[in-house]
């Protein structure tokens, strides 16, 4: 079966620019994660989907990044304006449901680098 | 809240030695235990899970965990390492009830098995 399909693979743009990263999760599954993974550190998460609806953001820092899932299947992590602090690889996940023993699939993530 | 410890920034280890990677965790239910290991430019992949049961629990590519519920730990074992092992591991926990249910990860460990 496909995997996670993430897009770009890299990204580099000037602080207070504007990104997007984009997320297609596993055909069939409701559950959808974007992580925050900066160097050094494990994975945050930054919010958590369930089909179409937002299971938990409150990591998320609304001043400046938001994410929609509007047909329940793929989504779109914005961040505007960035920060230098905003370098990082963004992870895309996804279940089957939200399951707490559910694993979860990664994709290969967008490095951002924030000049 | 729940937590995960990964104590160790990095582990070495001769090629067919055998390999501990620790991870501590606290959870205020009873926790599901994930490892995942990450290699360079790839997103992080499901090693192995423990749900309940056995405490000993073996997963991909050789690689076994230990649940020890009185010391709170979750520690990934194999028996003889390989220099293809050589990768990010991460360990994840997920309360089974009374918290999060969003999977908090480890700063994770680098494994470095030396030829």
């Amino acid at each position: 079966e496909a995997g996670v399909a993430q897009s770009p693979r890299y990204k580099i743009i000037e602080k207070r620019q504007s990104v997007a990263f984009w997320c297609n999760p596993i055909s069939g599954h409701a559950t959808l994660y974007w992580y925050q993974q900066i160097l050094g550190q494990g994975p945050k998460l930054l919010i958590q989907f369930q089909n179409n609806g937002v299971v938990d953001d409150s990591q998320l820092p609304k001043d400046r990044f938001s994410a929609e899932r509007l047909k329940g299947v793929d989504s779109t992590l914005k961040i505007q304006p960035a920060k230098l602090e905003d370098s990082a690889v963004y992870l895309c996940a996804s279940s089957p449901t939200r399951g707490t023993n559910e694993k979860l699939f990664f994709g290969s993530g967008t490095q951002l680098s924030v000049l | 809240a729940q937590s995960v410890a990964q104590p160790e920034d990095q582990v070495n280890v001769a090629e067919g030695n055998p390999l501990t990677v620790k991870c501590t965790y606290s959870v205020s239910g009873n926790p599901y235990l994930f490892w995942y290991v990450q290699y360079p430019n790839r997103g992080l992949q499901f090693l192995l899970k423990y749900i309940t049961g056995d405490n000993l629990v073996k997963g991909s590519y050789g690689f076994e965990a230990e649940f020890n519920k009185s010391q709170t730990s979750f520690h990934l074992k194999k028996p003889s390492a390989l220099v293809s092992d050589s990768a990010l591991y991460f360990c994840a926990v997920r309360d089974m009830g009374g918290g999060s249910y969003i999977p908090t990860f480890g700063r994770g460990t680098s494994l470095i098995v030396h030829p």
